[in-house]
C-alpha cells in the first residue's frame, strides 16, 4: 500500500494567513494527488484534483502543486471558513489511500 | 445535480453483517464512466477507502477488508450497496458512498453523501 502523511497535523493560524500543508507518497505517484476540505460533521469535499487542478467552484486562495512523493497545498489568505480538516488521497493505485489528515484551526 | 443518500441500521451486533444502501438521485447511476466509491471513516480519525465499482465491471476491494466486503449495483433502482460480514466494534465509523470522476491522473471523489453512523455494540 502507498502510505501518504501529512504535516503538520495540526496547525493554527489567522484569518489572512498564508498556510501550507504537505503531503509525501512513500513512493513516487506522479500527479495522481487529491486534497480534500472536511468540516466537522461534514462529508469531505474536493479541492484539487491531479495534484494542481483546482476543482469547479472552488476559490482561486487555494492551491496545489507537487508530482512524484511532495505535493503541498497553500491557502494563500485564510478565511474564517477554511478552518477545518485537509485530506490528501492518492488514487495511484488501489487501495487508495489517505493521509491522516491536517487540522487548521483558529489562532 | 448528483445527489447520493446513504441508508441502513445504524446499529449491528457484532459477528453480524453490516449493510448500507447508496440511492443515487440527479443522475442514472448506469450513465457516464463513473466509479462508486464506499469509504468510511472512526471517529476523530482519518478517511479509509473500502472499495468501489465500476457499473459494468468488478469491484476493487481494499486488501485490508476484502475477505468480508462486497459492493455491488442494483441499477434497476440506481442504488449500489455495501456489506461488510463478521463486524467487531473497529467497524464503528461515519460510512460514506461517493461517486468517483477519472481523469488523466486518477480518479477523485466530486460527490458524497452525508454520511451515515453504524455502531457495532451488542
Amino acid at each position: 500500500d502507498i502510505q501518504m502523511t501529512q504535516s503538520p497535523s495540526s496547525l493554527s493560524a489567522s484569518v489572512g494567513d498564508r498556510v501550507t500543508i504537505t503531503c509525501r507518497a512513500s513512493q513516487s505517484i506522479s500527479s495522481y494527488l487529491n486534497w480534500y476540505q472536511q468540516k466537522p460533521g461534514k462529508a469531505p469535499k474536493l479541492l484539487i484534483y491531479a495534484a494542481s487542478s483546482l476543482q469547479s467552484g472552488v476559490p482561486s486562495r487555494f492551491s496545489g502543486s507537487g508530482s512524484g512523493t511532495d505535493f503541498t497545498l497553500t491557502i494563500s489568505s485564510l478565511q474564517p471558513e477554511d478552518f477545518a480538516t485537509y485530506h490528501c488521497h492518492q488514487s495511484y493505485s488501489t487501495p487508495i489511500t489517505f493521509g491522516q489528515g491536517t487540522r487548521l484551526e483558529i489562532k | 445535480q448528483v445527489q447520493l443518500q446513504e441508508s441502513g441500521p445504524g446499529l449491528v451486533k457484532p459477528s453480524q453483517t453490516l449493510s448500507l444502501t447508496c440511492t443515487v438521485s440527479g443522475g442514472s447511476i448506469s450513465s457516464g464512466s463513473y466509479y462508486w466509491s464506499w469509504i468510511r471513516q472512526p471517529a476523530g480519525k482519518g478517511l479509509e477507502w473500502i472499495g468501489r465499482i465500476y457499473t459494468s465491471g468488478s469491484p476493487n476491494y481494499n486488501p485490508s477488508l476484502k475477505s468480508r466486503v462486497t459492493i455491488s449495483v442494483d441499477t434497476s433502482k440506481n442504488q449500489f450497496s455495501l456489506k461488510l460480514s463478521s463486524v467487531t466494534a473497529a467497524d464503528t465509523a461515519v460510512y460514506y458512498c461517493a461517486r468517483s470522476e477519472w481523469g488523466e491522473y486518477g480518479d477523485y471523489d466530486v460527490y458524497w453523501g452525508q454520511g451515515t453512523l453504524v455502531t457495532v455494540s451488542s
